[in-house]
């Protein structure tokens, strides 16, 4: 099984609809990140969250919003989908204060029409 | 100025030859450094890091961080068809581990 795993994997959406990506790990890590990738743009920071009780904004956070369920889990909102929202988005996992290495879940493609 | 720059590509290299990467950065107080393959339509998948000036290898990669002139760079010797991907560099600067990524170099490895 998949150590990071998103949910879903595909989705479009229309315009003005609220939508929710999912982040699992199983890797223990406690700090978790979003980020979403347009062609090339490289990947963008938008939040991250050293553990449940802390959410940090990234460098492009408007228009997003994120909870931390769990250590285990890092959900992404997008809460009135815009057309160019549309873009690949990936959730990390880093370990901790051991290693600064981030390990990505597989993606989400996300397309607003 | 991007913070972390990368020549996009694509970069061609013959089967067998050397395949020579590199990555500049502007932040000078840059601590840890990062490469990343990543096959078109699929997540970044880590390859190499370094955090201290000089060369690491791993296999047929070896990634080569000068603090002073602050670039890294990342050879894969010996290139196969399969290291035909984009090849990512990200910067971590500061204790949070934030990452910047450059926008990635393009690598051909024709047959």
């Amino acid at each position: 099984d998949a150590d990071v795993t998103q949910t879903p994997r595909n989705r479009i959406t229309k315009t003005g609809k609220r939508i929710m990506l999912e982040c699992s790990q199983t890797k223990g890590h406690d700090r978790m990140y979003w980020y979403r990738q347009d062609p090339g743009l490289g990947l963008q920071l938008i939040y991250y969250s050293f553990d449940v009780k802390d959410i940090n904004k990234g460098e492009i956070s408007d228009g997003y919003s994120v909870s931390r369920q769990a250590q285990a889990k890092f959900s992404l909102s997008l809460e009135s989908a815009i057309p160019n929202q549309t873009a690949l988005y990936f959730c990390a996992t880093r370990k901790g204060t051991d290693s600064y290495e981030q390990y990505f879940g597989p993606g989400t493609r996300l397309t607003v029409t | 100025q991007k913070e972390v720059e990368q020549n996009s590509g694509p970069l061609s290299v013959p089967e067998g030859a050397i395949a020579s990467l590199n990555c500049t950065y502007s932040d000078r107080v840059s601590q840890s450094f990062f490469w990343y393959r990543q096959y078109s339509g699929k997540s970044p998948e880590l390859i190499m890091s370094i955090y201290s000036n000089g060369d690491k290898e791993d296999g047929r990669f070896t990634a080569q961080l000068n603090k002073a002139s602050q670039y890294v760079s990342l050879l894969i010797r010996d290139s196969q068809p399969s290291d035909s991907a984009t090849y990512l560099c990200a910067v971590s600067t500061d204790s949070w581990g934030k990452f910047q990524f450059g926008a990635g170099t393009q690598v051909v490895v024709t047959p």
